[in-house]
């Protein structure tokens, strides 16, 4: 079956450190996502993308930065870790065409101590 | 520009109780509507979906119907379970681009 992962599901670091998250898709879907859950916020966008080579920042987009090389996977690199940065983060992806759904990632919970 | 408004929580009910959750919305053009349900320690999963005025979307004893009139979407269940507790998400995604407008979340919670 077709899925979406990331890894990995549990991160521990320290400030100044460099993280990358991984989100790997299996859909062929296009447009992938990267979200942050925090208390009170609800899912803020932090990045996203719509094919390969192509990257555009969200909402919350400051210290994290994307790339995509290949259509099945967008993964997410904090420059140098902030405490700021402890949250619950999601990958999703959804088809090409505009307002479909979008499916998500287990999540990868992140602590910056 | 685009949001999402969602009732606040947390939300404690007895089994069996009659749930609705709260959902308005602000969009430019002709948005769909969603509901993503969270249980503990999963990510977003679809719980149902509207995307034209007066649709309504179902799931598992879930309903919604998109109201233009009132740009509403509000999330209800005749007779909830222990197993619906978990985080209800309303969203909107607009015609107008891919990106998705989440609300802040809901918590549910159902007593035995």
């Amino acid at each position: 079956d077709a899925e979406i992962t990331q890894s990995p599901r549990h991160k521990i670091t320290e400030t100044g450190r460099q993280v990358t998250l991984a989100c790997h898709q299996t859909w062929n879907h296009n447009n992938m996502f990267w979200y942050r859950q925090d208390l009170g916020h609800g899912l803020r966008l932090i990045h996203y993308s719509y094919g390969v080579h192509d990257t555009n920042k969200g909402e919350v987009s400051d210290g994290y930065s994307v790339s995509r090389s290949n259509t099945e996977d967008l993964p997410l690199t904090l420059e140098s870790a902030a405490s700021s940065q402890t949250s619950v983060y999601f990958c999703a992806s959804s088809p090409d065409w505009a307002q479909e759904t979008q499916y998500f990632g287990p999540g990868t919970r992140l602590l910056v101590l | 520009g685009n949001s999402v408004t969602q009732m606040e929580g947390p939300v404690t009910l007895s089994e069996e109780a009659f749930l609705t959750i709260n959902c308005t919305y602000t969009a430019t053009g002709y948005p769909s509507l969603f509901w993503y349900v969270q249980y503990p320690g999963e990510g977003l999963q679809l719980l149902l979906k509207a995307t034209k005025a007066d649709d309504k979307g179902s799931n598992k004893g879930f309903e919604a119907t998109y109201r233009k009139e009132t740009t509403s979407f509000h999330l209800e269940k005749g007779s909830v379970q222990v197993s619906d507790s978990a985080v209800y998400f309303c969203a909107l995604s607009s015609n107008t681009g891919n990106q998705f407008y989440f609300g802040t979340g809901t918590s549910l919670t159902v007593i035995p």
